[in-house]
C-alpha cells in the first residue's frame, strides 16, 4: 500500500491541453515537494508547499497543498512537449517515524505530444 | 563536488553476482536515500540514513540488500547474488536534514544477465 496515491499512473495528450495529477494520502504531511524527472536524469524539485490550503504558481504548473494536508494537485496549463516527464509528490509524514524522511509516490509519466 | 555522484553509471553482471554501488552525497547533507526505479516505473524506497541515528531499512526487499554509510559521508548499496529481478536505476539522493529538497544523482543502471 502507497503512502502517497497519485493518479493518474499515465497520462497521454496533446499540446496546448490542460491537465491535473493528483497525490493523495490518509496522512497528515508536514510538507509536500512536487518533482520532475526527465529520462536519463534524477528527479529535480519543482516546488515545496507547507501550508493547508497553499497555492503556488510557477509558470504554466499551479501547485496547490490541500486543507488538511493530506493531498496536493499539479495543474498544468496548455502542456507543451517539453513538460514530458515523470512527475513525482514527495512528502514527510508529520509525526512519522523516521525524522525527516521523504515519501514519494509512484509516479505520474506525462507525455505531451506535438 | 557539486552534487550527488553514483558510480558506477552503468553496470551488467552475471546471475549470482554480488554488486556494490556507490554514493558521494552533497557535502554537509545529513540524509541520503537509496531509491530502486524499474523501467517506466516510479520510485521505489529502499533504505533511509539520517544523520548518526539507525537507518530506515524497511524499504528493502530482501536480505540480499544491504546498505551501510560511514557518518555523513559516503555510502555503499551492496546486492548479493543479484538475480534477474534486480536490473533497475539505483538513485541515491541526499538532502540537508530529510526534510528538506532532496538532490539526486544520475543513478547506477544494473543489469543483470
Amino acid at each position: 500500500t502507497q503512502l502517497l496515491e497519485q493518479s493518474p499512473q499515465f497520462l497521454s495528450i496533446q499540446e496546448g491541453e490542460n491537465l491535473t495529477v493528483y497525490c493523495n494520502s490518509s496522512s497528515v504531511f508536514s510538507s509536500l515537494q512536487w518533482y520532475r524527472q526527465e529520462p536519463g536524469e534524477g528527479p529535480v524539485l519543482l516546488v515545496t508547499v507547507v501550508t493547508g490550503g497553499e497555492v503556488k504558481k510557477l509558470k504554466r504548473l499551479t501547485f496547490q497543498f490541500g486543507d488538511a494536508r493530506k493531498d496536493s494537485s499539479l495543474h498544468i496549463t496548455a502542456a507543451q512537449p517539453g513538460d514530458t516527464g515523470l512527475y513525482l509528490c514527495a512528502g514527510e509524514v508529520a509525526g512519522g517515524t523516521s525524522y525527516g524522511k521523504l515519501t514519494f509516490g509512484q509516479g505520474t509519466i506525462l507525455t505531451v505530444h506535438p | 563536488g557539486a552534487g550527488v555522484s553514483q558510480s558506477p553509471s552503468n553496470k551488467v553482471t552475471e546471475k549470482g553476482k554480488d554488486v556494490e554501488l556507490r554514493c558521494d552525497p552533497i557535502s554537509g547533507h545529513t540524509a541520503l536515500y537509496w531509491y530502486r526505479q524499474r523501467l517506466g516505473q516510479g520510485l521505489e524506497f529502499l533504505i533511509y540514513f539520517q544523520g548518526n541515528s539507525a537507518p530506515d531499512k524497511s524499504g528493502l526487499p530482501s536480505d540480499r540488500f544491504s546498505a551501510e554509510r560511514t557518518g555523513e559521508s559516503v555510502s555503499t548499496l551492496t546486492i548479493q547474488r543479484t538475480q534477474q529481478e534486480d536490473s533497475a536505476v539505483y538513485l541515491c539522493a541526499s538532502s540537508i536534514t530529510g526534510r528538506t529538497e532532496a538532490f539526486f544523482g544520475q543513478g547506477t543502471r544494473l543489469t543483470v544477465v
